[in-house]
């Protein structure tokens, strides 16, 4: 399969636990997003990459959320010090640099915060 | 806030007509898509139209585009119970990020 991966899946874990997530892009792709999404709305744009770099950051992510893509494929995601508010799915999305490309999205990592 | 709007937010129809969702959107856009989104699953590209497009076909799939009301609608002909899912329209404005609206619940019904 050559489409976007995500895991873990699923992910529970205790308030105030770090966790993190990873996702592997289709591989010509250099372009790498990720979203939020709670129940019942759309994602949430929260951060982007072109191929290492950062580049732009949602006001959603707060400090203590990181993301990086150290290498320019896979990228990794990390809460730290988790609330509930943090439940919710998590997508990784990835396009070829043109902007007008289509966006893949993998298929998540739910994560649910007791 | 998102920058795309789904209307209307459910829609339930019996499996063999069509389903029409619209989409409004605030600020230009270089591009729209649609997207389906299964319960609890990762979304499916559906369609992609851009700016200066009106019109696209994809199978059963009808979009169009109307930029002077900032508007789209997806339709769905010959519907089918497999076609039950979440429907998302998306804007791009640059830089490639993509503004999802909340979406519109279809239920087609065998």
């Amino acid at each position: 399969d050559t489409g976007v991966s995500q895991d873990p899946r699923h992910k529970i874990t205790k308030r105030g636990q770090n966790v993190t997530f990873r996702c592997d892009p289709i591989s010509e792709h250099n372009r790498l997003y990720w979203y939020r999404q709670t129940l019942g709305q759309g994602p949430e744009f929260l951060t982007y990459f072109q191929n290492e770099a950062q580049l732009e950051k949602s006001r959603l992510l707060s400090d203590r959320f990181s993301a990086e893509r150290p290498k320019g494929s896979f990228s990794t995601l990390e809460i730290q010090r988790t609330e509930q508010g943090d439940s919710a799915m998590y997508l990784c999305a990835s396009s070829l640099t043109i902007s007008t490309d289509t966006q893949y999205f993998g298929p998540g990592t739910r994560l649910t915060v007791l | 806030s998102q920058q795309g709007e789904e209307d209307p937010q459910a829609l339930s129809i019996q499996e063999g007509e069509n389903a029409t969702m619209n989409c409004s959107y605030k600020t230009s856009i270089n591009n729209l898509q649609w997207y389906r989104q299964n319960s609890g699953r990762g979304l499916v590209h559906l369609i992609l139209i851009r700016s200066n497009e009106r019109e696209k076909h994809s199978g059963r799939l009808r979009v169009t585009l109307d930029t002077s009301k900032k508007s789209s609608s997806l339709l769905i002909t010959a519907s089918r119970a497999a076609d039950t899912a979440s429907y998302f329209c998306a804007t791009d404005a640059g830089a490639g990020k993509s503004t999802f609206g909340d979406g519109t619940t279809l239920t087609v019904k065998p």
